[in-house]
């Protein structure tokens, strides 16, 4: 059973640029979560989703970012306009079911860089 | 709001030393507490969670941590450390009834032999 996978693993953009960031969550996982880890800070929750339907965002910046999980196909987490500020690990996690207790499985991360 | 906080940045140990991370979270109401591990160039991964019932609970790799519910807190203990255990280690809330999630800052722990 493959574990959550994320491509790319390194992404360069230039300012102003977009910027589009890919998770594939555990087979038969149905709820995803994205988190960001900015240089010497932890992991910081941005959204989280289920099939089709954002459960909670109120981690995501109000502007330029936006998250979907469609039917098929995986998650794609999606930067407008990129900005230097945005350069950051942006990490993955998957679970089969929701609820509080549920344990997370964390993709390796894409690190994005902007130039 | 939500915090998690973990005082500990960096901790440098010799092997077999005890180690001790501490992590304190801020919800006063029910909370689910884990424990993520992150070895150098591998996805974070599950160490141990506490949910409800005795506050020990014991994880992978003898890791253990003690949930604290008059002080807040869930430190993450192991009586002897291995060069092996050189990662960094995250601590995590998720709220119950909520979709809060909040991680700690990490702490960076570097084995020595």
């Amino acid at each position: 059973n493959a574990g959550v996978m994320q491509n790319p693993r390194h992404l360069v953009r230039r300012r102003g640029q977009e910027a589009r960031l890919r998770c594939s969550p555990m087979k038969g996982h149905s709820h995803v979560y994205w988190y960001r880890q900015l240089p010497e800070e932890g992991l910081k929750f941005m959204v989280y989703l289920q099939k089709e339907n954002i459960i909670d965002e109120s981690g995501m910046p109000k502007e330029r970012f936006s998250a979907e999980f469609p039917k098929e196909g995986p998650s794609i987490l999606r930067i407008q306009q990129v900005v230097r500020g945005d350069s950051a690990a942006y990490f993955c996690a998957s679970s089969p079911l929701a609820g509080a207790q549920e344990t997370q499985y964390f993709g390796p991360g894409t690190r994005l860089l902007v130039l | 709001a939500q915090s998690v906080s973990q005082h500990n940045h960096h901790v440098i140990l010799s092997e077999a030393a005890s180690l001790e991370l501490g992590c304190n979270y801020s919800y006063g109401g029910t909370v689910n507490l884990f424990w993520y591990v992150q070895y150098p160039g591998q996805h974070l991964q599950l160490l141990l969670k506490y949910f409800s019932g005795d506050p020990l609970v014991k994880g992978i790799k003898g890791f253990e941590a003690e949930f604290i519910k008059s002080k807040f807190s869930f430190n993450l203990r192991k009586p002897s450390v291995q060069w092996s255990d050189t990662a960094e280690y995250f601590c995590y809330s998720h709220r119950g009834g909520g979709n809060k999630l909040t991680f700690g800052t990490g702490t960076q722990l570097k084995v020595e032999l």
